[in-house]
């Protein structure tokens, strides 16, 4: 059963400190993306990767947040230093390889909260 | 850009129907998703409309007109787990991600 996982499931953090979120596609997924998700702004796209390479980051806040894919089977998303605005779920999602269809699978999500 | 819009919540009873609008106006379509999102979990794939009509799945029924950029999700028979926000979301052509309207929160009641 393939599933994106996501580590840690929920981190709480105080203000200033150093965020780190871990995802891990499923296997044979080349586009990996990453999601804020909060009540005020629903789903939104953080930044995403194809084939390990950095295709878009525009939504995602660059003096503090970066986004790498070490490997093929690890994507990264972090916060330095974190504010309490930040506090929400962030969501991993993987795309297969076939570019035609663009179904995304999601992670359980990291549900933050930065005091 | 794209612009994505559906109602921001519904109600209806246990065993009757409802209807879930989006329209979009976008450019290089290729593909409208549904996801379901049970409250604190995950959004999950529900359907995918690329060409013009009706797509069944069970319960889930959902219907495309590219011409008109609407799109609707039909649930029917509903059940009380079937209350959940309901996204909307874009594909474009040469582009991997998807734009996700703000939901619609769908309850079910007894």
């Amino acid at each position: 059963d393939a599933r994106v996982t996501q580590t840690p499931r929920h981190k709480v953090t105080e203000m200033g400190q150093e965020v780190t979120m871990r995802c891990q596609p499923i296997l044979g997924h080349n586009t990996v993306f990453w999601y804020r998700q909060t009540m005020m702004q629903g789903l939104e796209l953080l930044a995403y990767f194809r084939n390990r390479a950095p295709l878009d980051d525009s939504g995602m806040p660059k003096d503090r947040f970066s986004a790498e894919m070490p490997d093929a089977t690890l994507a990264t998303l972090k916060i330095q230093p974190s504010e309490p605005r930040d506090s929400a779920v962030y969501f991993c999602a993987s795309g297969p390889r076939t570019g035609e269809y663009n179904e995304q699978f999601f992670g359980p999500g990291t549900r933050l909260t930065v005091l | 850009g794209q612009n994505i819009d559906q109602p921001t919540e519904m109600t209806a009873t246990e065993g009757a129907i409802v209807q879930i609008n989006c329209t979009y106006q976008t450019s290089g379509f290729n593909g409208l998703f549904w996801y379901q999102q049970h409250a604190g979990e995950a959004p999950t794939f529900l359907s995918y409309n690329v060409l013009d009509g009706l797509e069944e799945k069970g319960r889930f029924s959902s219907f495309l007109s590219r011409s008109k950029g609407y799109s609707y999700l039909l649930l029917k028979e509903l059940q009380m787990k079937d209350s959940a926000s309901y996204l909307c979301a874009l594909g474009r052509t040469n582009d991997y991600k998807l734009s996700f309207g703000a939901g619609t929160t769908v309850t079910v009641r007894a």
